[in-house]
């Protein structure tokens, strides 16, 4: 079956320090790829995605993901994070292609603390 | 940008009762609208997909039976937590794509707290 690992299940952050959250996916075809955050108390939003082309993508408030096929994974990444990144981030696998069923195969999150 | 809302945000009913839970697209056209449901410090679960008019499809391990949705426009999805019990309380979250636009972008709710005391 497929699946989603997020590794870090807890980070805790100084704000200004790098920031690199691990996601890997089990599933040997084409996918979409995604991830989301979820703020304190709001509903999920979409960060970035990744469909084809560059596996290098940039999205919403200077966050980034690379897609690595070899490797089966798309880390997030952030240079410098600030205290509002605080944060539960998600990422999530939809099989694409001939086998795209349009659903989400979530990871089980990752919290993000970042102090000032 | 798209919004989704979720109504009630949060409610509380005893064991046996039925309880609705409404997804509304506020904004944009929905043919299918997505229910799922998340546990404490877990991820999200799909449930069921819902497609305008036709029956939802449910996925393995989830009753059709206790967990009932209709979608009956192209702005509004309700999930029906049949005779609820403890085992049900839960997160549960819905989300919706366009009718145009983007093929795979969900927009998700805010989310229902269910607690079946």
């Amino acid at each position: 079956a497929q699946s989603v690992s997020q590794h870090n299940h807890h980070v805790i952050l100084s704000e200004a320090a790098s920031l690199e959250l691990g996601c890997n996916y089990s599933y040997g075809g084409t996918v979409n790829l995604f991830w989301y955050v979820q703020y304190p108390g709001q509903h999920l939003q979409l960060l970035l995605k990744y469909f084809s082309g560059d596996p290098l993508v940039k999205g919403i408030k200077g966050f980034e993901a690379e897609f690595i096929k070899s490797k089966f994974s798309f880390n997030l990444r952030k240079p410098s994070v600030q205290w509002s990144d605080t944060a539960e981030y998600f990422c999530a696998v939809m099989p694409a292609g001939i086998y795209n069923t349009d659903k989400l195969i979530f990871g089980t999150g990752t919290r993000l603390q970042v102090f000032p | 940008g798209a919004v989704v809302s979720q109504h009630p945000s949060w409610v509380i009913c005893k064991s046996g009762t039925s309880v609705k839970i409404e997804c509304r697209s506020l904004d944009f056209q929905a043919t299918t609208m997505f229910w799922y449901r998340q546990f404490p410090k877990q991820s999200l679960m799909l449930m069921a997909t819902s497609n305008e008019g036709s029956k939802a499809t449910y996925e393995q391990g989830v009753e059709k039976d206790k967990f009932l949705i209709n979608h009956a426009s192209l702005t509004l999805s309700t999930l029906t937590v049949t005779s609820a019990h403890p085992e049900d309380s839960s997160f549960y979250i819905c989300s919706a794509r366009e009718l145009a636009g983007g093929p795979y972008e969900q927009y998700f709710g805010p989310g229902t707290r269910l607690t079946v005391t």
